[in-house]
C-alpha cells in the first residue's frame, strides 16, 4: 500500500536554530498537508499546500514557517528559527482531493528544541 | 468555532469485551468524520471515514456511527484484544472547508490479557 514517507523520525535541535522536516507524499496525490501535536495535546492544523502554493494556513503558521515543494516529489516543512514552544511531533499528510478519500499520515517526525 | 470532544479519556477493559468509544462535535455542518488510530510515539493510522451522507461504516471488528444532527459519532469494537491498545482520535472536516481536519484529544484504550 502506498505510503507517505518523512524524515528524520527525530531531530534535536538548539533553540534559535533553522530545521526542515522533509516528506515524501504519495505520487498521485495533490493536496498536502503539515499538522503537529504538541505532547498532550490535540493534533493541529498547520497548512494546505495544493497546485505548487499554499491554500490555507492556521494561526500557528506564522512567518517562522515556511513549506516548499522543491522538486515535485518531496514535500518540506522549514521552521526558521526554532523555539521551544515548537517541540512536538510533526506530522505530514497527503489526499487525492481534500477530505473526501480521507487523508494518508506518514510516521511522524519528533522534533525536540532545546 | 468547531469543537471535537471525545470521551471516555482513558478507558481500561479485559480482553474480549465490547466497547464503545464516542465522539462529540459542536457544529453538525460537517464534511466527514474520521477515526484514527495512533500508538504511542507513532504516527496516525486512519481507520474508518464517515461521508456526512453516511449513518456507519464497517472494517473488520469494527464499526463507526455518525448522527450528523446530534453531533455525534461512535466507534465500536467488537471482541477487543490486546493489540487493540492505543489511542483513538475523531478528526471532522467542516462543510465549507473539507481541505482539513479538526481532532479531538483522543481516547488512551488498555486491553488486558
Amino acid at each position: 500500500e502506498p505510503e507517505v514517507t518523512q524524515t528524520p523520525s527525530h531531530q534535536v535541535t538548539q533553540m534559535g536554530q533553522e530545521v526542515i522536516l522533509r516528506c515524501v507524499p504519495i505520487s498521485n496525490h495533490l493536496y498536502f498537508y503539515w499538522y503537529r501535536q504538541i505532547l498532550g495535546q490535540k493534533v493541529e492544523f498547520l497548512v494546505s499546500f495544493y497546485n505548487n502554493e499554499i491554500s490555507e494556513k492556521s494561526e500557528i503558521f506564522d512567518d517562522q514557517f515556511s513549506v516548499e515543494r522543491p522538486d515535485g516529489s518531496n514535500f518540506t516543512l522549514k521552521i526558521r528559527s526554532t523555539k521551544l514552544e515548537d517541540s512536538a511531533m510533526y506530522f505530514c499528510a497527503s489526499s487525492v482531493e481534500g477530505t473526501y478519500y480521507g487523508y494518508t499520515f506518514g510516521s511522524g517526525t519528533r522534533l525536540t528544541v532545546v | 468555532k468547531q469543537e471535537v470532544t471525545q470521551i471516555p479519556a482513558a478507558l481500561s477493559v479485559p480482553e474480549g469485551e465490547n466497547l464503545v468509544l464516542n465522539c462529540s462535535f459542536t457544529d453538525s455542518a460537517i464534511y466527514n468524520l474520521q477515526w484514527f488510530r495512533q500508538d504511542p510515539g507513532k504516527g496516525l493510522t486512519s481507520l474508518l471515514l464517515i461521508q456526512s451522507s453516511q449513518r456507519e461504516q464497517t472494517s473488520g471488528r469494527l464499526n463507526a456511527s455518525l448522527d450528523k444532527s446530534s453531533g455525534r459519532s461512535t466507534l465500536y469494537i467488537a471482541a477487543s484484544q490486546p493489540g487493540d491498545s492505543a489511542t483513538y482520535l475523531c478528526a471532522v472536516s467542516e462543510a465549507g472547508n473539507n481541505r482539513k481536519l479538526i481532532w479531538g484529544l483522543g481516547t488512551s484504550l488498555a486491553v488486558n490479557p
